[in-house]
Formats: C-alpha cells, sequence, structure tokens
C-alpha cells in the first residue's frame, strides 16, 4: 500500500515562528502536493512538486514555501507564522504513469494552530 | 476558471438507505478524471470512486456509483444500502494535467 506520512498530527505555534511541515511517501511518486483544508473553503492547492527541486505554486502560496531535496519528501515552510494560517494541511503524492496515474494519495493532515 | 461546486454542506441518511451526493463542475478541458473522495473524521482521506471523461459508462464499486452527465457538467455520487462507516466527509474533485481542483465537500452522517 502507498503510505504518505506527515511528521506531526497536531502542531501549536506562536506568531512569527518559522514552522516546517514534513511530508514523506514511500511509492517513489514523482509528483507531490500541499494543501490547506478551511471548513466551506474544501481543499486549496498551496504548491505541488513534480520533481526533485522542481515546484510550482498553486492557488495561494503566499505566505509559503517548500522544499523538495529528496524525492520522497516534500516540507512545507512558514517562513512567519501568522494566525490566519491556522488551519489542516493535507500532503499528497501521485505518480506520472501506471494505474494509478490519475489517483492522489493523503497523508493524515497536520492540524496547525498559530496563537 | 476551473470550479467544483458542491452545493450540499450537510446531509444524513438512514442506516441502509439510499443517498446521493451533487456535484457540478466547470472547465474547458475535454479530457480529464473525476473523483469522489471520503474523509472520516479524524482520518486519512481516500479515493472512494474515479470517472474517466472520455468514457460514457458510469463508474461503480460495490455500494458506490456515480451519475456522470459530462453535457450538463454532472457527477454525482450514490451510496446504496448505507452504513455507520460511510459517515464523512465527501469531497467532489476533477484532474487535468497536474492540478486537481476540490468542491468545498458534503458532510455525510448516516444515522442508526
Amino acid at each position: 500500500d502507498v503510505k504518505v506520512t506527515q511528521s506531526s498530527r497536531y502542531l501549536v505555534k506562536r506568531t512569527g515562528e518559522k514552522v516546517f511541515l514534513e511530508c514523506v511517501q514511500d511509492m517513489d511518486h514523482e509528483n507531490m502536493f500541499w494543501y490547506r483544508q478551511d471548513p466551506g473553503l474544501g481543499l486549496r492547492l498551496i504548491y505541488f512538486s513534480y520533481d526533485v527541486k522542481m515546484k510550482e505554486k498553486g492557488d495561494i502560496p503566499e505566505g509559503y514555501s517548500v522544499s523538495r531535496e529528496k524525492k520522497e519528501r516534500f516540507s512545507l515552510i512558514l517562513e512567519s507564522a501568522s494566525t490566519n494560517q491556522t488551519s489542516m494541511y493535507l500532503c499528497a503524492s501521485r505518480p506520472s504513469s501506471g494505474t494509478a496515474y490519475n489517483e492522489q494519495f493523503f497523508g493524515p493532515g497536520t492540524r496547525l494552530t498559530v496563537l | 476558471a476551473q470550479t467544483v461546486t458542491q452545493s450540499q454542506p450537510e446531509m444524513s441518511v438512514q442506516e441502509a438507505e439510499t443517498v446521493t451526493l451533487s456535484c457540478t463542475y466547470d472547465t474547458s478541458e475535454n479530457n480529464y478524471y473525476l473523483f469522489w473522495y471520503k474523509q472520516p473524521p479524524s482520518r486519512q482521506m481516500i479515493l472512494v470512486i474515479r470517472q474517466e471523461a472520455y468514457k460514457q459508462q458510469n463508474a461503480t464499486e460495490n455500494r458506490f456509483s456515480v451519475n456522470f452527465q459530462k453535457a450538463a457538467k454532472s457527477f454525482s455520487l450514490k451510496i446504496s444500502d448505507s452504513q455507520l462507516g460511510d459517515t464523512a466527509m465527501y469531497f467532489c474533485a476533477f484532474n487535468t494535467g497536474n492540478q486537481f481542483y476540490f468542491g468545498t465537500g458534503t458532510s455525510l452522517t448516516v444515522i442508526p
């Protein structure tokens, strides 16, 4: 089974702190994604990566950056956390070919609270 | 613009009954895939069912089936013989290229 793991299920940080959210997948997928999920807004794409060291902005990249130094790991960085970044963050991965080509596999999510 | 609309924020159904969740979408693309994802309370999001836009036949997966109307850009999910484990948030989504577009979700509660 494809496994996507995220470093924390719950995280509490203070305004202005630098925050790292880590995501690791074990199926050699080329594509990885970061979403934030808010009630009434669904999932909104922050960034995605289609290869090591490659990244593309999604719909709401402001206030975030990403890093993909290795194929299996995709990190989301909040340079200076703000209260409006309190949310559930979901990581997903997806292969570039094969029978699961058009399926995204999700991690369990990280619920981030910024005080 | 690529959009997905789920007009039912919350729904409930009696156990063993049938329920249909609505979804409409908008895209100018001709080739795309449609999905229903399920997110149980405090658990991981998982794929329920997938439909390829070029296929006219509606997809089915056990108790889950879709009604895909391409011209109307409608993609509803029917859950038959509802079970308590079906209680979850359901997201409709479509994919074109490398991006996925999600609706705002429908919270389904199955009542014993």
